[in-house]
């Protein structure tokens, strides 16, 4: 069975470009989890969606940063203009309301803004 | 103050020492506690949940303390495969496979 899984795996791009972060969730659960990965932050949750809805987007840094889930298997976590401070990892993760808390990650995409 | 706070370490321990990690919360309506452990340039992975009486897996045990909001884990006989970050993870809203918070981590490298 695969798990979540992320594309591309790494992403450079220039300042200003549009980055684009895929992610396709283990088939069946309903919550879907995108994350920011720093050593001087850690982990971050940046949204989460229940059954292709955002619940908390709070964690979303500013405008430039705007996620979607058109359907059950698909997301996408977009960042227009890029910047040099936006370069981290960016982990995907989802859920199932029958598994008490677990939460899969993706191998997540690492992104450098150069 | 952060939510959930870690020593990052690293811990350096050599095979077969005992090691403990500790971790503090913030929120004391925070419900149910967790440790992930994640391997260098790997995603994070359940490595087990937290209960209020204590429980064991093997060779690992984590504790909860709620008066202190204080979480520990404690790794006897370690591999070197053990050596990774350990997260402490805390969900404060309750409920199934909702917002999990994440500590930075605390670094446990295992040598010979």
């Amino acid at each position: 069975d695969a798990g979540v899984i992320q594309s591309p795996r790494h992403e450079v791009t220039e300042m200003g470009q549009e980055v684009t972060l895929r992610c396709k969730p283990i088939s069946g659960h309903d919550y879907l989890f995108w994350y920011r990965q720093t050593m001087m932050r850690g982990l971050e949750l940046l949204i989460y969606f229940n059954n292709n809805v955002p619940i908390d987007d709070s964690g979303m840094p500013e405008d430039r940063f705007s996620a979607k889930m058109p359907n059950a298997s698909f997301s996408t976590l977009k960042i227009q203009p890029s910047e040099p401070r936006d370069s981290a990892v960016y982990f995907c993760a989802s859920g199932s309301s029958s598994i008490y808390y677990e939460q899969f990650f993706g191998p997540g995409t690492r992104l450098t803004v150069l | 103050r952060k939510e959930v706070e870690q020593d990052p370490g690293p811990f350096n321990v050599p095979e077969g020492a005992t090691v403990a990690f500790n971790c503090t919360y913030s929120n004391s309506a925070s419900q149910s506690f967790f440790w992930y452990r994640q391997d260098c340039r790997k995603e994070p992975k359940l490595l087990m949940s937290v209960y209020s009486s204590g429980n064991e897996d093997g060779r690992f045990t984590a504790q909860l303390n709620r008066a202190s909001q204080y979480i520990s884990l404690l790794i006897r006989d370690s591999k070197l495969s053990d050596s990774a970050t350990y997260l402490c993870v805390v969900n404060v809203e309750g409920g199934t496979a909702s917002k999990l918070t994440f500590g930075t981590g605390t670094r446990l490298q295992v040598t010979l």
